[in-house]
């Protein structure tokens, strides 16, 4: 199985500061249609996960233009341009590339 | 505007079954591939199961294959999870997903005894 590792697991922040997500893959992403089929997930307290990020670096409907995904092969980014109050909660980067489709451990954001 | 809403859950003994279901609205549920996605409590997420749009093609967790079913009834707009010899270690929210876009609210196992 893909093993998915996310970095920090505890992040906290400052308002209006920048945040970064780091998550690390155990191999290679990329499937046979050339797509990376590497998801961000945020999961806010108390409520079902909601999708961010697709294939890497694309926004879900209604995400807002300061979450960024980057990345490539087994090595990705989620960027928060700008930390509000409602991002509070945990962040997984999930791959959808293998079977089993697995998550990595979650990275608690906190205001500071 | 896209509903998926879980039901099922609930309290059952080691060994036990139990079967989930959820009830999708508000899109084409027919041209959709689905998951579940359980948490365990105050754990991250671990997806479960998948299942095609027309249901030719199935995929499971290591962790429940054997034990659990998924099947779908695309006339009913209708997901399922059979939960056959259930553990305790299966106790968690369990989250219906459409192609992990939109996500159910989710619906609580218990097992214990």
């Amino acid at each position: 199985d893909v093993v998915m590792t996310q970095s920090p697991l505890s992040l906290p922040v400052t308002l209006g500061q920048p945040a970064s997500i780091s998550c690390r893959s155990s191999q290679s992403l990329v499937y046979s249609d050339g797509n990376t089929y590497l998801n961000w997930f945020q999961q806010r307290p108390g409520q079902s996960p909601r999708r961010l990020i697709y294939k890497v670096s694309n926004r879900d409907s209604g995400v807002p233009d300061r979450f960024s995904g980057s990345g490539s092969g087994t090595d990705f980014t989620l960027k928060i341009s700008r930390v509000e109050a409602e991002d509070v909660g945990v962040y997984y980067c999930m791959h959808s590339t293998h079977w089993p489709n697995t998550f990595g451990q979650g990275t608690k954001l906190e205001i500071k | 505007e896209v509903q998926l809403v879980e039901s099922g859950g609930g309290l059952v003994q080691p060994g036990g079954s139990l079967r989930l279901s959820c009830a999708a609205s508000g899109f084409t549920f027919s041209s959709y591939s689905m998951n579940w996605v359980r948490q365990a409590p105050g754990k991250g997420l671990e997806w479960v199961s998948y299942i095609s749009s027309s249901s030719s093609t199935t995929y499971y967790a290591d962790s429940v294959k054997g034990r659990f079913t998924i099947s779908r009834d695309n006339a009913k707009n209708s997901l399922y999870l059979q939960m056959n010899s259930l553990r305790a270690e299966d106790t968690a929210i369990y989250y219906c997903a459409r192609e992990f876009s939109f996500w159910g609210q989710g619906t609580l196992v218990t097992v214990s005894s």
